[in-house]
């Protein structure tokens, strides 16, 4: 079974611009979840997606969105990037919230 | 507010001795518990999992202990080896919200 993807895997824009990321989740699974990754922060939740309805939010600024289509596979969009914006953007999917999660290798976003 | 908490960033084993990698929660509603590794450039990957109706739960050379009352985690790494250097980080699921909060990361160096 083929695992989480994510692209792009590297991404670089200026500051101001916007920037939207993909994720495909596992065959089947319904859950997708995406997190930001900054050095000392571990793991910060930003939302999740369930059936393409939000079931989850974590405590981001409306600058940070996302939706999720019918096949499950997710957008992220950030608008306005700011310089602390520059983070790993990692997706996750699971058969349904709650249950185990599995990553993707994660977008590595670098904001100048 | 940091419900979950990894207070060493990092830590040194010899190889074929224990790891032993500690986690704090503060919410009472935490109903799961998971590890996962991290190596650098991946997406974390799942290691091994604990209900908070059990005290213990064991994987080959992975064991987690839960302890309810003193709200603290614990992976176990026996013996340690060397592809085990990783970051490890803990997460606990919320048993209102079915949200995932991640701990900051352990830096787990296995010395050859």
């Amino acid at each position: 079974k083929a695992g989480v993807t994510q692209t792009p895997r590297y991404l670089i824009k200026t500051r101001g611009q916007q920037v939207t990321l993909s994720c495909s989740p596992i065959s089947g699974h319904r859950s997708v979840s995406w997190y930001q990754q900054t050095p000392g922060q571990g793991l910060q939740f930003l939302f999740e997606y369930f059936s393409e309805t939000q079931r989850n939010k974590g405590n981001f600024p409306g600058r940070f969105s996302g939706r999720q289509f019918s096949n499950s596979r997710s957008e992220m969009n950030v608008s306005t990037l700011e310089l602390g914006d520059s983070a790993l953007y990692l997706c996750a999917s699971s058969l349904v919230t709650g249950y185990e999660q599995y990553f993707g290798p994660g977008t590595r976003l670098t904001v100048t | 507010d940091q419900q979950v908490k990894q207070n060493s960033p990092s830590l040194s084993v010899q190889e074929g001795r224990i790891s032993i990698l500690n986690c704090d929660y503060t919410n009472s509603m935490f109903d799961y518990f998971l590890w996962y590794k991290k190596y650098p450039a991946e997406g974390p990957t799942f290691l091994i999992s604990i209900s908070s109706i059990k005290d213990k739960n064991e994987d080959g050379r992975f064991t987690v202990f839960l302890n309810k009352s003193a709200k603290h985690l614990s992976l176990h790494i026996v013996p340690s080896q060397p592809g085990d250097s990783a970051v490890y980080f803990c997460a606990a699921r919320d048993s209102g919200t079915y949200k995932y909060i991640f701990g900051t990361g352990t830096r787990l160096k296995v010395l050859a």
